[in-house]
């Protein structure tokens, strides 16, 4: 069981928005920035949003974060294939003191 | 060209030891903080670790605490995870990965290693 909740799956077609939340606590997504992870398959994760809602350079601006209270959401617009990847929220826990992530929203372009 | 490399993965037994090793190149070692970060077979990611620059910020996953030592040498840019008393559930890729959130929380990753496998098994 994760400490951050996210939901197992999520899909789109093409173009669609599509958005993937991702559920704390006070100690974590509460009080710290939360940040998103893709991770296509077979490779390392990769960083699309961090504090919360920016974007790092070379992330296509169809990917925006935000955040309210204990809870967080990543959202794709305009949804291609190459968006199919399973993807992570992570945030820091001032109780556990130590990172903890979601467990993973799986992302399938139909 | 900015890059991280894992090697020392492998098969051991339950109870046995395991050293993890990760080089760092194409940017200054010496200013980031390090991260191990695991995924098991067909699961999500688990932070395991996290190591300041100076080492003076080191942070463990309650699941590894007491069992895994994460320590780095700057002199030689390379981070290591003493891995002891393995269990059965340590079977994962262990991800090395740069830092580059504040030194108290250390949760925001740019670069990632390409992943070093252990199986824990008899």
């Amino acid at each position: 069981q994760s400490v951050l909740t996210q939901p197992p799956s999520a899909s789109g077609t093409p173009g669609q928005r599509v958005t993937i939340s991702c559920s704390g606590s006070s100690s974590n997504i509460g009080s710290n920035n939360v940040y998103w992870y893709q991770q296509l398959p077979g490779t390392a994760p990769k960083l699309v949003i961090y504090t919360n809602n920016q974007r790092p350079s070379g992330v296509p601006d169809r990917f925006s974060g935000s955040k309210s209270g204990t809870s967080a959401s990543l959202a794709i617009s305009g949804l291609r294939s190459e968006d199919e990847a399973d993807y992570y929220c992570a945030a820091w826990d001032d109780s556990l003191s130590g990172g903890v992530f979601g467990g993973g929203t799986k992302l399938t372009v139909l | 060209e900015v890059q991280l490399v894992e090697s020392g993965g492998g098969l051991v037994k339950p109870g046995g030891s395991l050293r993890l090793s990760c080089v760092a190149s194409g940017f200054t070692f010496t200013s980031y903080s390090m991260n191990w970060v695991r995924q098991a077979p067909g699961k999500g990611l688990e932070w395991v670790s996290s190591i300041s620059s100076s080492s003076s910020y080191i942070f463990y996953a309650d699941s590894v605490r007491g069992r895994f030592t994460i320590s780095r040498d700057n002199a030689k840019n390379s981070l290591f995870l003493q891995m002891n008393s393995l269990r059965v559930e340590d079977t994962a890729v262990y991800y090395c990965a740069r830092v580059t959130s504040t030194v108290e929380t250390p949760v925001e990753v740019d670069i990632w290693g390409q992943g070093t496998m252990v199986t824990v098994s008899s």
